[in-house]
């Protein structure tokens, strides 16, 4: 699975709580992304990483923020979780950006009550 | 900006014969890649074939291969000899370099590919 994790797989959460889910590589790729994906919607872009604490925001990234202070890192923080934010999120890496292959995690199904 | 548009929500295909996979996309990049990914019910995304739009030759991985029309904007993946394991979500991405380099892929909403045994 090219080497990345994805935790916690799932969980359930209650509306206005904070969320963090963390992705991991052991590819050391420079480049790192968290999607969304939504029936109907494909998969839509959160936020996406070029190198450690830099980040920049994608198609859907109200509501979200993340971090990166090591290289095998990448955090996706949900300040205050909403029922909007109920989907399955990925973690992406690639070693050149996105004209290169990503390669996807499995995947944190979230849910918000 | 790109966008990706897969007209064909689901597809139904009897093992071992052909079915073709329509994308459309719309990007006003000149340098640009094309990839096909499958889901199957394991939530996995897999590359199943990636197409450099500098390229005129269609890209193939064995029984996977696409027709590539850049002038009408067109990826459509074909799949011959399907088989039981072919069964899956498929989507069709993009990506432009817009100068960054490090932008994410554009899907498209899936094609739910149906292996009839």
């Amino acid at each position: 699975d090219a080497g990345i994790t994805q935790s916690p797989r799932h969980k359930v959460t209650e509306t206005g709580t904070p969320v963090t889910l963390r992705c991991h590589q052991t590819e050391n790729h420079r480049y790192m992304y968290w999607y969304r994906q939504d029936p109907g919607h494909g998969l839509r872009l959160i936020h996406y990483s070029y190198g450690v604490k830099d980040t920049d925001k994608g198609e859907v990234s109200d509501g979200y923020s993340v971090s990166r202070s090591k290289t095998e890192d990448f955090l996706l923080t949900l300040e205050s979780a909403t029922s909007s934010q109920t989907s399955v999120y990925f973690c992406a890496i690639s070693p050149q950006g996105g004209q290169n292959i990503q390669y996807f995690g499995a995947g944190t199904r979230l849910s918000v009550l | 900006a790109q966008t990706v548009t897969q007209s064909q929500p689901e597809m139904s295909v009897q093992e071992a014969e052909t079915v073709t996979l329509s994308c459309t996309y719309d990007t006003s990049e000149s340098d640009y890649y094309l990839f096909w990914y499958k889901q199957p019910p394991s939530r996995q995304m897999i590359l199943v074939i990636r197409q450099e739009a500098y390229k005129q030759q269609n890209a193939t991985e064995n029984r996977f291969s696409v027709n590539f029309q850049k002038a009408a904007k067109s990826f459509s993946l074909k799949i011959s000899d399907s088989q039981l394991g072919d069964a899956a979500m498929y989507f069709c991405a993009t990506w432009g370099y817009s100068g960054g380099g490090a932008d994410g892929l554009t899907f498209g909403k899936g094609t739910h590919l149906i292996i009839q045994p």
